[in-house]
């Protein structure tokens, strides 16, 4: 069965960092790409990013919105999906999903919420 | 980025009734080289992340009920819930996958009249 197990989430100030993860199990999750997607609270889904597998050297795509403050990483012998976030702003409270990708995203972890405030 | 639209943004139907929600893409999602729209339907109970239910805009997802169909081509996509019940109240998002970054639909809110 394929899971995905996001951590990581909690309160934080604005302009602080955070350190997503998502675990990954049930599939050989070396093979996909993997993304992040997020959702305000009461709104909408909002793409974050996503990062290829090795055989496309790992290189990474963002939304403009968190592009230069976001990054996304991934270490495929712990099966874990990585998302940085510095720079934190007050929008940036969401739940934040992890997602595999099978050109659409056929699996979605639970979320875990990020809350920025003073 | 291509711009998903949804429509409406909510809608009131009674059970064993048709729901038909609309999503238009600012650009073609249609792959010329395999003739496929790269077009997606999740829905979202709350407090539960989004489900897939249709892929390249028709393809039913792995053990999703018959009485969801998604149609269109190009830049105008269709899901249709054939009679309503009671477990389909969601919120329903479109999503392209043609090109990054990858956008949805502002989502479209199903309710029981």
């Amino acid at each position: 069965e394929v899971q995905l197990v996001e951590s990581g989430g909690g309160l934080v100030q604005p302009g602080g960092s955070l350190r997503l993860s998502c675990a990954g199990s049930g599939f050989t999750f070396s093979d996909p790409y993997m993304h992040w997607v997020r959702q305000a609270p009461g709104k909408g889904l909002e793409w974050v990013g996503r990062i290829r597998n090795k055989p496309n050297s790992y290189t990474t795509e963002y939304a403009a919105s968190v592009k230069g403050r976001f990054t996304i990483s991934r270490d495929d012998s712990k099966n874990s999906l990585y998302l940085q976030m510095n720079s934190l702003k007050t929008e940036d409270t969401a739940v934040y999903y992890c997602a595999r990708e099978n050109y659409y995203l056929d699996y979605w972890g639970q979320g875990t919420l990020v809350t920025v405030s003073s | 980025d291509i711009v998903m639209t949804q429509s409406p943004d909510s809608l009131a139907v009674s059970l064993g009734e048709r729901a038909t929600i609309n999503c238009k893409s600012s650009e073609s999602v249609l792959h010329s080289s395999n003739n496929k729209n790269s077009l997606a339907w999740y829905q979202q109970k709350p407090g539960q992340p989004p489900k897939l239910l249709i892929y390249w805009a028709s393809t039913r997802y792995s053990g999703v009920p018959d009485r969801f169909t998604g149609s269109g081509s190009g830049t105008d996509f269709t899901l249709t819930i054939s009679s309503l019940q009671a477990e389909d109240v969601a919120v329903y998002y479109c999503q392209q996958y043609y090109s990054s970054p990858r956008t949805f639909g502002q989502g479209t809110k199903v309710e029981i009249k």
